[in-house]
């Protein structure tokens, strides 16, 4: 099975622009989890998706959205980009998330903001 | 509310030496446990978990965690550590019915030859 892709892998954006990331779960998989990791922050639980629905969300401004898609891939959005969201985005998928299952992560989206 | 605290943001050992990193978890609830691996410009893989089952959990590359209710610990070993196992490691705890999973703030192990 392939795993957990993420789209692109670096990005570099300005400040004031917006910026979209993509995951692509685990065949199969129907929950797609999003954090992100900074050094000072840790990971960071942005939000999560199950059949296109979010269940839960972070405590990240409203400038973080997502949504996912029938055939269960996601998007990641933040809107007006301040230097403080430079942060490696990491997208998680499971096959529902009970919270016993395996979440596979893929390799990230580095954002840069300057 | 779940929380984890890994005691240690850095960790040293020469290679062959028993590797140990702590783990600790505050739950009101049992547990289900994760301990995984980040290598530089990587995703995380998952080492091992708990979920109740029994409470030494071998995982993949020779780690092992024993969960410990009355210290309410996790801690992840290794007998022997290879150069190979130098990376960032998370604690992690999901979050009972909360569709999100907690990570402790990583420690970094680094293995000298």
């Amino acid at each position: 099975k392939a795993g957990v892709t993420q789209t692109p892998r670096y990005l570099i954006k300005t400040r004031g622009q917006q910026v979209t990331l993509s995951c692509s779960p685990i065949s199969g998989h129907r929950s797609v989890s999003w954090y992100q990791q900074t050094p000072g922050q840790g990971l960071q639980f942005l939000f999560e998706y199950f059949s296109e629905t979010q269940r839960n969300k972070g405590n990240f401004p409203g400038r973080f959205s997502g949504r996912q898609f029938s055939n269960s891939r996601s998007e990641m959005n933040v809107s007006t980009l301040e230097l403080g969201d430079s942060a490696l985005y990491l997208c998680a998928s499971s096959s529902d998330r009970g919270y016993t299952d395996t979440q596979y992560f893929g390799p990230g989206t580095r954002l840069t903001v300057l | 509310a779940q929380s984890v605290t890994q005691l240690g943001s850095h960790v040293s050992v020469s290679e062959g030496a028993l590797v140990l990193l702590r783990c600790n978890y505050s739950s009101s609830v049992p547990p289900y446990l994760f301990w995984y691996v980040q290598y530089p410009n990587q995703g995380l893989q998952l080492l091992l978990k708990y979920t109740s089952a029994a409470t030494l959990v071998k995982g993949i590359n020779g780690f092992e965690a024993e969960f410990k209710k009355s210290e309410t610990s996790f801690h992840l070993t290794k007998p022997s550590a290879h150069m190979s196992d130098a990376a960032e490691y998370f604690c992690a705890v999901s979050d009972d019915g909360g569709f999100k999973t907690i990570f402790g703030a990583g420690t970094r192990l680094f293995v000298k030859a």
